[in-house]
């Protein structure tokens, strides 16, 4: 069954830190993946996505991910974190009609 | 132009009572989608509109729950005699074209059942 799974419920770092939230997938073929981030009343936002190509993405709010087929990963990355980046991250693959979302990665940010 | 809206954002009901979930899609996107996010969870895939047919309603849970997309573009869901365990919130989401993995989907801000 294609699944995607988020190992980390929560995540603190410091301002300034970098920042890796872990994704793994289980699709039979390459799937398409997607990063999603949602703050307390708001929908969800994306930060990016992978199709195929180039196995390093780059998205908005300064957000990369690199796609890992040897270990069917997709991790979110950034060099720097922002206090404002506190929010929850969803990972997610799409099989034609439907997203397949991971439970979500809160993170927190401390000063 | 405007995102997707859903309204109500929040809707309180007795446990038993009938429920409808209206959500406005992005203008001229064919594709609409439905998702439960239980608390704790990501979203969960409940039904995708093609146009005024449901495509794949492969994710409602039961026959309790119903959608429908008349014209195309704002969709209903409803929900007939609820349970606690419909307490969640209800996202709608759209997309341009649908069909296709690549096809980005946008989100409404989501409404919130609480079923007492």
């Amino acid at each position: 069954a294609q699944s995607v799974t988020q190992p980390d419920i929560h995540i603190t770092v410091s301002e300034g830190a970098s920042l890796e939230l872990r994704c793994n997938y289980s699709y039979g073929a390459t799937p398409y993946l997607f990063w999603y981030v949602q703050s307390p009343g708001q929908g969800l936002q994306l930060l990016l996505k992978y199709f195929s190509g180039d196995t390093l993405v780059q998205g908005i709010k300064g957000f990369e991910a690199e796609f890992k087929r040897s270990q069917s990963s997709f991790n979110l990355r950034k060099p720097s974190v922002h206090w404002s980046d506190a929010a929850e991250y969803f990972c997610a693959g799409s099989n034609f009609n439907k997203f397949y979302f991971g439970s979500g990665t809160k993170l927190n940010v401390k000063p | 132009g405007a995102g997707v809206s859903q309204t109500p954002s929040n809707k309180v009901t007795e446990k038993g009572k009938y429920v409808e979930l209206r959500c406005d899609p992005i203008s001229g996107h064919t594709a609409l989608y439905w998702y439960r996010q239980s608390l704790g969870q990501g979203p969960e895939f409940l039904i995708y509109f093609q146009g005024t047919g449901a495509a794949d309603d492969s994710g409602l849970p039961n026959d309790r729950f119903f959608a429908v997309r008349p014209e195309g573009s704002v969709s209903t869901l409803k929900i007939q005699r609820t349970e606690r365990g419909d307490s969640a919130v209800y996202l709608c989401a759209s997309s341009l074209m649908g069909g296709q993995g690549s096809d980005e989907q946008f989100f409404g801000p989501g409404t919130r059942l609480t079923v007492l």
